[in-house]
């Protein structure tokens, strides 16, 4: 049974670049949230997608967007990259009801230049 | 909002001996959800243990224990036996019942000394 997965695992962008960072959910789950963890901090919730809407947002600019398809996976779409946007991002998937039983990804690093 | 804070960044203990990580959180909700997760080098977070706050019975799973104290908005986790591998960061987390969004800490790396 595959657990989350998350693609690329690295990657480095310029910055004012646009990066798309993707997210598999853990078999049976339908709904995903993302967090961004900058160096030495904990993760920050960004946002979570149920049912292709997004249902609740972090303190995170308009630059940060996202998108669920009808498979559950999702999208986390980031413009104008800063470099302060560099930071691992996480994706956590769950399923509706289920208690907050949070599956986390390995993340993508993000490095911005 | 929720808060949570961990006040040790740093913490060590020898292999085989009982190690206590604490966390302390600031929430005016009545219903919420207490959480320490671990963050080997392979990046993902795997859930250690987790409490309801309206039970007042600590959570256990295996070595693991929690030392929650509701009116002090305290939340320790304690390892027992510590291994090789549970060498990581730990992160205590929040979540308000009927809401999605974790808060985290800023986390404690344990170390195990052979």
């Amino acid at each position: 049974d595959a657990g989350v997965t998350q693609s690329p695992t690295h990657l480095i962008k310029t910055r004012g670049q646009q990066v798309t960072l993707r997210c598999s959910p853990k078999s049976g789950h339908d709904t995903v949230s993302w967090y961004q963890q900058a160096l030495g901090q904990g993760p920050q919730f960004i946002f979570q997608y149920y049912e292709e809407e997004e249902r609740q947002r972090g303190n995170f600019p308009d630059r940060f967007s996202g998108h669920q398809f009808p498979n559950y996976s999702s999208e986390l779409n980031v413009n104008a990259l800063l470099l302060g946007d560099s930071a691992l991002y996480l994706c956590a998937s769950s399923l509706e009801g289920a208690n907050y039983g949070y599956t986390f990804g390995s993340g993508t690093r993000l490095t911005v230049v | 909002a929720q808060t949570v804070t961990q006040s040790q960044p740093e913490m060590s203990v020898q292999e085989a001996e009982t190690v206590t990580l604490s966390c302390t959180y600031d929430t005016s909700e009545s219903d919420y959800y207490l959480f320490w997760y671990k963050q080997p080098p392979s990046r993902q977070m795997i859930l250690v243990i987790r409490q309801e706050a309206y039970k007042q019975q600590n959570a256990t799973e295996n070595r693991f224990s929690v030392n929650f104290q509701k009116a002090a908005k305290s939340f320790s986790l304690k390892i027992s036996d510590s291994q090789l591998g549970d060498a990581a960061m730990y992160f205590c987390a929040s979540l308000r019942f009927g809401n999605e969004k974790l808060t985290f800490g800023t986390g404690t790396r344990l170390t195990i000394i052979p």
